[in-house]
């Protein structure tokens, strides 16, 4: 069964610091995707950014970069030079090739202050 | 449409009575989600569509819940005989069949059963 770990329920970050979100997984299967998405108070799920699991390089998208160790199991979120609309709930996910779903972490509630 | 539209908004409801909650997926979209999330908590997956195949119930927590779709269009998930324990935001998500693709997730119905 796959199992997404996030073990920071809440971070603060100075803004326009870096700031890295922690998440671990577990799955059998050689085959999967991770997915991390960005909840802000409304409420919406928005996604930010992909790593497969056969993929050679860190994904990167804007601000955001995935820090994939695969041995470790790792995948975490590296946002760079934080913003005030940064502040919201991250969560990462993972869905396996045979799964039809995808599975979140608890979460973690990313604070970024002036 | 533009993006993955839910209805209601937000849902007052008295215990054992029904309620359908209806998603609006992206024109296109051919896989459609829906997951249950409860207050400060990560997401929970219900069930999955993908076209005209036999939907993915296995996350379903209770034969009080049911979802249907038709082909690639609108899907209505109901929960009969409403809970205290059903209070929730519902997610619906859609996304195109590839593997490396996030999901587009509506806004949610709040659902608050008294």
């Amino acid at each position: 069964a796959q199992k997404i770990t996030q073990t920071q329920p809440g971070m603060f970050v100075q803004e326009k610091e870096a700031v890295t979100l922690d998440c671990t997984y577990d799955t059998s299967d050689p085959s999967y995707g991770l997915f991390w998405y960005k909840q802000p108070s409304s409420g919406e799920m928005i996604f930010l950014i992909y790593q497969g699991s056969y993929d050679q390089q860190n994904a990167t998208e804007g601000r955001y970069s995935l820090n994939f160790q695969k041995a470790r199991k790792s995948a975490n979120l590296v946002i760079s030079a934080s913003q005030l609309g940064d502040s919201a709930m991250y969560f990462c996910a993972m869905r396996e090739r045979n799964n039809n779903d995808m599975r979140f972490g608890a979460g973690t509630r990313l604070t970024v202050k002036p | 449409g533009a993006g993955v539209s839910q209805s209601p908004s937000n849902k007052v409801t008295e215990k054992g009575k029904d309620v359908e909650l209806r998603c609006d997926p992206i024109s296109g979209h051919t896989a459609l989600y829906w997951y249950r999330q409860r207050l400060g908590q990560g997401l929970e997956f219900l069930i999955y569509f993908q076209g005209n195949s036999a939907p993915d119930k296995s996350g379903l927590p209770s034969d009080r819940f049911s979802a249907e779709r038709t082909g690639e269009s609108v899907s209505t998930l109901t929960i009969q005989r409403t809970q205290q324990e059903d209070s929730a935001v519902y997610l619906c998500a859609s996304s195109l069949f590839r593997e490396d693709n996030g999901y587009t997730f509506g806004s949610g119905t709040r659902l608050t059963v008294v």
